[in-house]
């Protein structure tokens, strides 16, 4: 079985452009969760997704989005980056909300 | 909204020795408490969890042990090993909410 795929691994992105981050879950996993993870703020919750629909929503200004489509495939965007938005962004799917399994990870640099 | 606290933030324990590190949450409505380890340049892994009709659960060094009416799980590690040393997130939660992790606690092993 597959595991989580998250797409692309690094990202170098300028000042007050947009990026778009993927992530492909488990097989028949319909719950993905989005994460932002930077050294010493341990793992913020920015949303999560359930069947193309946003179930959850952290506390994260409107510049994060993001969509799920019908094969749970998940998509993240962020616009007009900020230096401060430079972190690691973590997807994880789940059954039913039990254990998450996370993708490797996708590297922001913001510059 | 769910508040999770680790205690402690930091520990660092001599090779052989036990870990102990408590995890404390503010939603009653918690029924799965879950225990990640997330080494350095990877991404986190589910290592043990338990359930709450269950008060403790053992796999070899590793074990949880539940107080449900304190509101508070640990994670205890024994005979520590130098691949001990990582940062540990507990993430309580239930079938109905999204799942949000604990700060961290970053376990070093010296050898």
């Amino acid at each position: 079985k597959a595991g989580v795929t998250q797409t692309p691994r690094y990202l170098i992105k300028t000042r007050g452009q947009q990026v778009t981050l993927s992530c492909s879950p488990i097989s028949g996993h319909r719950s993905v969760s989005w994460y932002q993870q930077t050294p010493g703020q341990g793992l913020q919750f920015l949303f999560e997704y359930f069947s193309e629909t946003q179930r959850n929503k952290g506390n994260f200004p409107g510049r994060f989005s993001g969509r799920q489509f019908s094969n749970s495939r998940s998509e993240m965007n962020v616009s007009t980056l900020e230096l401060g938005d430079s972190a690691l962004y973590l997807c994880a799917s789940s059954l039913a909300r039990t254990e998450a399994f996370f993708g490797q990870g996708t590297r922001l640099t913001v510059v | 909204g769910e508040n999770v606290e680790q205690h402690p933030s930091t520990l660092s324990v001599q090779e052989g020795d036990s870990a102990v590190i408590k995890c404390t949450y503010s939603d009653s409505a918690s029924n799965y408490f879950p225990w990640y380890k997330q080494e350095l340049g990877k991404r986190p892994q589910l290592i043990i969890d338990i359930r709450s009709n269950v008060g403790e659960k053992k796999d070899q060094r590793i074990a949880v042990t539940l107080n449900k009416t304190a509101k508070h799980f640990s994670l205890h590690i024994t005979e520590t090993q130098p691949e001990d040393s990582a940062v540990y997130f507990c993430a309580p939660g239930n079938s109905y909410d999204k799942v949000i992790f604990g700060p961290g606690t970053s376990l070093s092993v010296i050898p």
